[in-house]
């Protein structure tokens, strides 16, 4: 069955201090994963997805299949980074996303 | 262009009720899904419409429905409300394919009383 499990429920670190929200998925085919961020008061949004190997907003992620890992990182964490943090397993044929339970990120000054 | 929207942001209802909420794609969008976010369950997909037809359901029971109408607008609806029911709801809209984006709406807070 697909799963995603994100272990930490919260993560709080200092500004400046390298930061890596964990996200793992169970999934017998070849996953689309994303990193989706949901700010105070604001409207669920993308991040990233692994597809683009991209970094936004400093935020990087990379697929191990190996270890069926997603995890999240940025070397340099800001004040504005604080959010809640949801990773995403989208199935293609049914246009469907299965979401962690989130990790709340807290960056403290 | 114009995001996700839903109507309304707020209701409150009493147990026993029933309920509709709203969901305006962006405009070329026709997947519509809906979602349901509890602090104790996280999201959870409820289903998903493509051109007017329910192409997918998560484990919900049958009190709750949806359907989308020709210009790709959804609504979903909850019968005989219960006070588990209280949820912020989630409507994303996004083209079909490989990696696509969903876009999301900023929900419809549900509570039920």
């Amino acid at each position: 069955a697909q799963r995603v499990t994100q272990p930490e429920k919260l993560l709080s670190v200092f500004k400046g201090a390298p930061v890596e929200l964990k996200c793992n998925y169970s999934y017998s085919g070849s996953p689309e994963l994303f990193w989706y961020v949901q700010y105070s008061r604001q409207r669920l949004q993308l991040l990233l997805r692994h597809i683009s190997r991209e970094s936004i907003k400093g935020f990087t992620a990379d697929l191990n299949k190996g270890e069926t890992s997603f995890h999240l990182k940025k070397p340099f964490a800001q004040e504005e980074d604080s959010a809640m943090y949801y990773c995403a397993l989208h199935l293609r044929n049914f246009n469907k996303f299965y979401f962690g339970s989130g990790t709340k990120l807290n960056v403290k000054p | 262009k114009a995001g996700v929207t839903q109507t309304p942001r707020y209701l409150i209802k009493t147990r026993g009720q029933q309920v509709t909420l709203s969901c305006s794609p962006i405009s070329g969008h026709r997947s519509v899904s809906w979602y349901q976010q509890t602090p104790g369950q996280g999201l959870q997909f409820l289903f998903e419409y493509f051109s007017e037809t329910q192409r997918n359901k998560g484990n919900f029971p049958g009190r709750f429905s949806g359907r989308q109408f020709s210009n790709s607008r959804s609504e979903m609806n909850v019968s005989t409300l219960e006070l588990g029911d209280s949820a912020l709801y989630l409507c994303a809209s996004s083209l079909i394919g490989a990696d696509t984006e969903a876009f999301f709406g900023q929900g419809t807070r549900l509570t039920v009383v």
